[in-house]
């Protein structure tokens, strides 16, 4: 199985701040990879696809890259409404696997 | 809009089986494959299993593996998943969600239904 790892697990930035999140594969999964936002009490949403490409109607301040296995989600400039845990997923290969998550406080 | 609404949670004994279903609208059901992803209470996300559009193909994870079973009725729109032999780990909110082909990720997903296993 493709084990995902993501760093850091908790961060507290203040609005207007750039954040990165990275999350690392245990194997190549070329660039199979997603990230997906989830507030408390409220269903995931889908943030980037492809490692890099943005989901229709996600503002543009989410961007993501990747080199090698590892990838990175960013967010441009930090907003109230970003304050979330982050998701990687690789669906590389079967079994589908996600990251244990990224906690995102706004100071 | 695509909407996604699972139903059929509860509290079930350890042991029991359970059944929990998705009806889906605002999209071609027949088109897409669909998978369950579910969460346990304060914990992360864990992919459960995966239907073909057409139920030729079917994955899952090993922690369900001959315990659980995915179906469709495309007639129906619906999903479903069939879990026998419950098990308190298997406590968890179960979610429905759409693979935008058969991409392998998932682009909507519903609000989840909340099965407990306790005795």
């Amino acid at each position: 199985d493709v084990q995902m790892t993501q760093s850091p697990s908790t961060l507290s930035a203040s609005v207007g701040d750039r954040v990165t999140i990275t999350c690392r594969a245990s194997q190549s999964i070329n660039k199979y990879l997603a990230w997906y936002q989830q507030k408390p009490g409220i269903t995931p949403k889908l943030l980037i696809y492809k490692a890099s490409s943005l989901e229709s109607g996600v503002p543009s301040r989410f961007s993501g890259s990747v080199s090698g296995t590892e990838f990175t989600l960013t967010i441009s400039s930090l907003q109230p409404d970003d304050s979330a845990t982050y998701y990687c997923q690789q669906y590389n290969s079967f079994p589908l696997t996600f990251g244990p998550g990224t906690k995102v406080d706004i100071k | 809009q695509v909407q996604l609404v699972e139903s059929g949670g509860g509290v079930v004994q350890p042991g029991r089986s359970l059944r929990v279903s998705c009806i889906a609208s605002g999209f071609t059901f027949s088109n897409s494959a669909m998978h369950w992803v579910r969460q346990a209470p304060g914990k992360g996300l864990e992919w459960v299993a995966v239907i073909s559009n057409d139920e030729t193909n079917i994955y899952y994870a090993d922690s369900v593996k001959g315990r659980f079973t995915i179906s469709r009725d495309n007639s129906k729109n619906t999903l479903y998943l069939q879990m026998n032999s419950l098990r308190a780990d298997d406590t968890a909110v179960y979610y429905c969600a759409r693979d935008p082909g058969w991409e392998l990720y998932f682009d909507y997903w519903g609000q989840g239904t909340l099965v407990t296993v306790s005795s």
